[in-house]
């Protein structure tokens, strides 16, 4: 089974502060990503990377920055965070096999509240 | 910007009785859809993919696909109340670089 694990289930940091999200999986998928998700907005894509110091912008990258430094783990980076980051982020992975589907695996989402 | 919608719900069924749930979307290039189940405060999790026209079925499961339509169903047969969750309808985009969700429908199965 895929086992994408997030660092944190629950995290509280304040405002102005440098958060770090951690995401690692362990099936040696090239594609990775952060969502966040709020009520009534659903899931929303920040970032992606297809592959290791690679990143695409997704549909909100304001406000947040990512780092792929190895194929396992894609890092959510909120620079200075403030109080409309608090949300529940989730971070999932897939592979890519030309002309098949590849369906994304989601870790446990940490849950961040900014104060 | 291209969409997926979906009714949020709730959608209440008995027990034993068939669930159906519904999506459109607006891009008529997307070749793959995905359905995934949301459970309160958990991640999603795949319940099944299509990318053929047409019914496909895993266990109490059926995914139906209508791309003339643009329209992407799930059906549950036999609901139990262990169904009620969030269901998650996702469409990949034409380059095939990301998904776009809808924002999901709200299942409840009485006992």
């Amino acid at each position: 089974d895929v086992k994408v694990t997030q660092s944190s289930r629950y995290l509280v940091k304040r405002t102005g502060e440098k958060v770090f999200l951690e995401c690692v999986q362990d099936m040696d998928h090239e594609n990775m990503f952060w969502y966040r998700q709020d009520p009534g907005l659903g899931l929303r894509l920040i970032y992606f990377s297809y592959d290791v110091k690679m990143k695409e912008k997704g549909d909100i990258p304001e406000g947040y920055s990512v780092s792929r430094e190895k194929k396992e783990r894609f890092s959510l980076i909120l620079e200075s965070a403030s109080t409309n980051q608090t949300s529940m982020y989730l971070c999932a992975s897939s592979s890519f096999e030309t002309g098949e589907v590849q369906p994304q695996h989601f870790g446990d989402g940490t849950r961040l509240s900014i104060l | 910007q291209k969409e997926v919608e979906q009714n949020s719900g709730p959608l209440s069924v008995p027990e034993g009785a068939i669930a159906s749930l519904n999506c459109t979307y607006s891009d008529r290039g997307s070749q793959s859809f995905f359905w995934y189940r949301q459970y309160s405060g958990k991640s999603p999790e795949l319940i099944m993919f299509i990318y053929s026209n047409g019914d496909k079925e895993d266990g109490r499961f059926t995914a139906q696909l209508n791309k003339a339509s643009q329209y992407v169903s799930l059906l549950i047969r036999d609901s139990q109340p262990s169904d009620s969750a969030t269901y998650l309808c996702a469409v990949l985009n034409q380059a095939g670089t990301a998904l776009i969700f809808g924002k999901g429908t709200t299942l409840s199965v009485s006992s």
